[in-house]
C-alpha cells in the first residue's frame, strides 16, 4: 500500500462548482505540502502546512492540516478552468532530508 | 533568478545506450533530488544530495548514479538505459531541511527508452 494516499485520483467539475482533494499519511506528519502540475510541466508550490490544525489559504484555494487523523484537504472554491492540472501532496514523515509524494489527483474543470 | 534548470528537454535512446540529464540552480540551495515519474504515479526520489561532495540514495536508485562536484550543479547519470527507465525526471533544490522550506523543481526531462 501507498505510505500517501490521494483521493479522488481524478475529478471532473463545472466551472464555479466546489471541490476537495484528500491527501492521507500513514506516517507520522511533521510538515505537508500541496503542489500543481500542469501536463507536461514542472510543479508549482502551492501551501506548506506543519502544525496540526493550521489552514492556509491563497486566493480560492485553502489547505488544511489534520495531525490526529495524517491527513490534509486542499479546497477550492468556485472552480475555474485555471484550476485545472494535476495536485500532488508531499509529505515530510520524518524520513529526513526528503519527502514522500502522493500519486496525485487530476482536476479538469468544464466550461 | 532562472532557478532549477534541466536539460535535455526530451530524449529518446536506445536500450544499453547511456547518458546524463543535467541540472543546474542559481539559488545557492544546498538540496538537491532527482526524481522520476511515472503515469499515474507520484515521485520517486532517486538520489538526492545535502551539499556538495555528499550524495545519497533515495527510493529507487538502482540503474542510476550522481555526483554534487558543486553546489549549484547535481547530474544524473543512466549507464545502461532499460525500457522501464521510461519516465519524467525532475530536479528540484530546497535551501535547508528544517521542514520549513518548499523544494524548488525544474521543468522535466521525458525520457524515452526504446
Amino acid at each position: 500500500s501507498q505510505e500517501l494516499e490521494q483521493s479522488p485520483q481524478s475529478l471532473i467539475v463545472q466551472e464555479g462548482k466546489n471541490l476537495t482533494i484528500n491527501c492521507t499519511s500513514s506516517k507520522t506528519l511533521y510538515g505537508l505540502y500541496w503542489y500543481k502540475q500542469k501536463y507536461g510541466e514542472g510543479l508549482i508550490f502551492l501551501m506548506m502546512l506543519q502544525k496540526g490544525g493550521e489552514e492556509k489559504s491563497h486566493e480560492k484555494i485553502t489547505a488544511k492540516l489534520d495531525e490526529k487523523k495524517q491527513q490534509s484537504s486542499l479546497h477550492i472554491t468556485a472552480s475555474q478552468p485555471s484550476h485545472a492540472g494535476i495536485y500532488l501532496c508531499g509529505a515530510d514523515t520524518g524520513g529526513g532530508n526528503k519527502l514522500t509524494f502522493g500519486t496525485g489527483t487530476q482536476l479538469k474543470v468544464e466550461l | 533568478n532562472a532557478g532549477v534548470t534541466q536539460t535535455p528537454k526530451f530524449r529518446i535512446l536506445k536500450i544499453g545506450q547511456s547518458m546524463t540529464l543535467q541540472c543546474t540552480q542559481d539559488m545557492n540551495h544546498n538540496y538537491m533530488y532527482w526524481y522520476r515519474q511515472d503515469p499515474g504515479m507520484g515521485l520517486k526520489l532517486i538520489y538526492y544530495s545535502v551539499g556538495a561532495g555528499i550524495t545519497d540514495k533515495g527510493e529507487v536508485p538502482n540503474g542510476y548514479n550522481v555526483s554534487r562536484s558543486t553546489t549549484e550543479d547535481f547530474p544524473l547519470r543512466l549507464e545502461l538505459a532499460a525500457p522501464s527507465q521510461t519516465s519524467v525526471y525532475f530536479c528540484a533544490s530546497s535551501p535547508s531541511w528544517d521542514g520549513a522550506y518548499e523544494q524548488y523543481f525544474g521543468p522535466g526531462t521525458r525520457l524515452t527508452v526504446t
